[in-house]
């Protein structure tokens, strides 16, 4: 199972929006409505931030949202804040019923 | 509090066998799926194994097929990783991660533990 496609890096300035972005395949991200993100600060376990595809558990900021078409899904933070700067992955179901990642996106607030 | 604590890692030499350990604590164990998932030093995540609730469904990446083997005993709140024939790509740090209820996405996250193949 490969990796799914993630951009090495993204930065934006305090208060803007990014998206990152997440591709794989019609056997991952395309074929199930399954994908998750994970936001990792260094030295720490990574955090569930959006699961299926849209959903934010219970106490994580609504500037993160999800979205999904075709092959790639999106993640995206609006209103950046300083705290936000952090590695981000996201994770599919497959349809092997294994799970992949992305090779994970390094996000710098400017 | 939902808690997953992973215990086992060290040193070890190529070729050699270890044992990880997640406890759990803070929630129904029995009821959930849970994975491993690893991360080598600087790189990203690398989904590694899973186990069904009942401890009937396995799944294994590729990469680690036939050399590691998950388990699990739901009256002790703990999983366990047997890892065999250990190579030097096999170096990362190891976290347990417990699967959404019914869902395929891992919501609660241990520490992690350290392994370094190396001779």
């Amino acid at each position: 199972q490969s990796a799914l496609t993630q951009p090495a890096s993204v930065s934006g300035s305090p208060g803007q929006s990014i998206t990152i972005s997440c591709t794989g395949t019609s056997s991952d991200v395309g074929g199930y409505n399954y994908v998750s993100w994970y936001q990792q600060h260094p030295g720490k376990a990574p955090k569930l931030i959006i699961y299926d595809v849209t959903n934010r558990p219970s106490g994580v900021s609504n500037r993160f949202s999800g979205s999904k078409s075709g092959n790639t899904a999106s993640l995206t933070i609006s209103g950046l804040q300083a705290e936000d700067e952090a590695d981000y992955y996201c994770s599919s179901y497959t349809s092997s019923s294994s799970r992949v990642f992305g090779g994970g996106t390094k996000l710098t607030v400017l | 509090e939902v808690q997953l604590v992973e215990s086992g890692g060290g040193l070890i030499q190529p070729g050699g066998s270890l044992r990880l350990s997640c406890a759990a604590s803070g929630f129904t164990f029995r009821i959930y799926g849970i994975n491993w998932v690893r991360q080598a030093p600087g790189k990203g995540l690398e989904w590694v194994s899973y186990i069904g609730s009942s401890g009937s469904t396995i799944k294994y990446a590729d990469s680690v097929m036939g050399r590691f083997t998950v388990s699990r005993d739901n009256a002790k709140n703990s999983l366990y990783l047997q890892m065999n024939s250990l190579r030097a790509e096999d170096t990362a740090v190891y976290y347990c991660a417990r699967d959404g209820y019914g869902g395929y996405h891992f919501d609660y996250w241990g520490q992690g533990t350290l392994v370094t193949v190396s001779s």
